[in-house]
């Protein structure tokens, strides 16, 4: 199992540009998450998903679109790219919505210029 | 909602020595305390972790307390090795209708010297 993998690990973007941050999981796990890392804030939710089909807003969710059309997959989309939001992505997966035992990705490291 | 504090931001000690980092949480709801290590430029990755109904959880150096009274739960290692220099963070994990959420404190970057 390769666990959680996030693409691409490092994007640079320009102020109004849009992308996709993209994460697959294969352990079949039910619930999935994206949070940001910025330094000295620790981790922050931005949005998760309980199951194909449901999504809802985490602590940090402005400027963050998601969608969950397979168990696989939970890809994280930047509308319009802000300087603010120049930090390192995570997603992970739990096996159930109860949260325990995360699994991270290795990141996506984003810098808006 | 929830609110984890973690403390000291950063923490050196000796190679053999013990290290303790200390978080408290707000919302007395939340039932899992879950305790994550990140090496640099590397994923959090799960170390231990303790339910709402336990005290206290060891895994060989590494241990956790909770006090659901106080609301706050430490992390405990022992005779520390340099493989052990990495940020550490705590969490809390609080039901909120359809699934739990994790709220993260500010993570404590531990350095253990020769």
């Amino acid at each position: 199992n390769a666990g959680v993998t996030q693409t691409p690990k490092f994007q640079v973007l320009k102020t109004g540009q849009s992308m996709t941050l993209q994460c697959a999981q294969d352990m079949n796990h039910e619930y999935m998450s994206w949070y940001r890392q910025d330094p000295g804030m620790g981790l922050r939710l931005i949005h998760y998903s309980v199951g194909a089909g449901i999504t809802d807003q985490g602590e940090v969710p402005n400027g963050y679109n998601v969608s969950r059309s397979t168990t696989e997959d939970f890809p994280l989309r930047l509308l319009s790219a802000a300087p603010s939001q120049t930090s390192v992505y995570f997603c992970a997966s739990t096996r159930d919505r109860s949260g325990t035992e995360a699994f991270f990705g290795q990141g996506t490291r984003l810098t808006v210029v | 909602g929830e609110n984890v504090e973690q403390h000291p931001s950063t923490l050196s000690v000796q190679e053999g020595d013990s290290a303790v980092i200390k978080c408290t949480y707000s919302d007395s709801a939340s039932n899992y305390f879950p305790w994550y290590k990140q090496e640099l430029g590397k994923r959090p990755q799960l170390i231990i972790d303790i339910r709402s109904n336990v005290g206290e959880k060891k895994d060989q150096r590494i241990a956790v307390t909770l006090n659901k009274t106080a609301k706050h739960f430490s992390l405990h290692i022992t005779e520390t090795q340099p493989e052990d220099s990495a940020v550490y963070f705590c969490a809390a994990s609080i039901k909120d209708g359809t699934a739990s959420k994790l709220t993260f404190g500010t993570g404590t970057r531990l350095q253990v010297t020769l």
